[in-house]
């Protein structure tokens, strides 16, 4: 157990619709970070917050925002969802300037029908 | 632009035997070297990282080795077992302020052969 939590596990929508993922990060962890793995596919880095800012920001899609809220849990929020966003998404937290050390949620799988 | 590649995406070893996965990087803006490891329906977990400034790191039966003149890195696994059988993802974590996130390879599938 990593200590961050992620739900939903699993969620199925149809194309154009909105969802909403939401990660807990461990214990004392200001930093979160949100990847997106497609099939086959290595983690693609999303989004990254630290201590309710925005700090780093990869390659997002305009349709995907996200944010961190002042209890340290986020949120990404997908919206007008294509046949290709379905994928596992990953958030993960850190104690930042440090090795590097991520710890990843079980990921939520996001089907798009 | 994939600043972190791992060019084989499976691999099969005999159990006892070690097992080599090997990782290139284009870009020398780069502090920390990592391991990850994943079982299906799990997180990626970290398994062993190395600094820059370092050409090797052991933990166990797991040893990472860096060439920075050749942007490569391999872990090696001595002896495999077959707990081992996951994807090994390689990742670097970048050096400016800022830009801490990990920037992960497309991962490597390890089967280990009883």
């Amino acid at each position: 157990d990593s200590g961050v939590t992620q739900t939903p596990k699993h969620l199925i929508t149809a194309t154009g619709q909105r969802v909403t993922l939401r990660c807990s990060p461990r214990s004392g962890d200001l930093s979160v970070y949100w990847y997106q793995q497609s099939l086959d596919q290595g983690l693609q880095f999303l989004i990254q917050y630290y201590n309710g800012e925005e700090r780093a920001k990869g390659n997002i899609l305009e349709r995907f925002s996200a944010q961190q809220f002042p209890d340290l849990h986020s949120e990404l929020n997908l919206s007008s969802l294509e046949l290709g966003d379905s994928a596992l998404y990953f958030c993960a937290s850190s104690v930042v300037y440090d090795t590097g050390e991520l710890f990843f949620g079980e990921g939520s799988r996001l089907t798009v029908l | 632009d994939q600043q972190v590649k791992q060019n084989s995406p499976s691999l099969s070893v005999q159990e006892g035997r070690i097992s080599i996965l090997n990782c290139d990087y284009t870009n020398s803006m780069f502090d920390y070297f990592l391991w990850y490891k994943k079982y299906p329906a799990e997180g990626p977990t970290f398994l062993i990282s190395i600094s820059s400034i370092k050409d090797k790191n052991e933990d166990g039966r797991f040893t990472v080795f860096l060439n920075k003149s050749a942007k490569h890195l391999s872990l090696h696994i001595v002896p495999s077992q077959p707990g081992d059988s996951a994807v090994y993802f390689c990742a670097a974590k970048g050096v400016n302020f800022g830009n801490e996130k990990l920037t992960f390879g497309t991962g490597t599938r390890l089967t280990i052969i009883p």
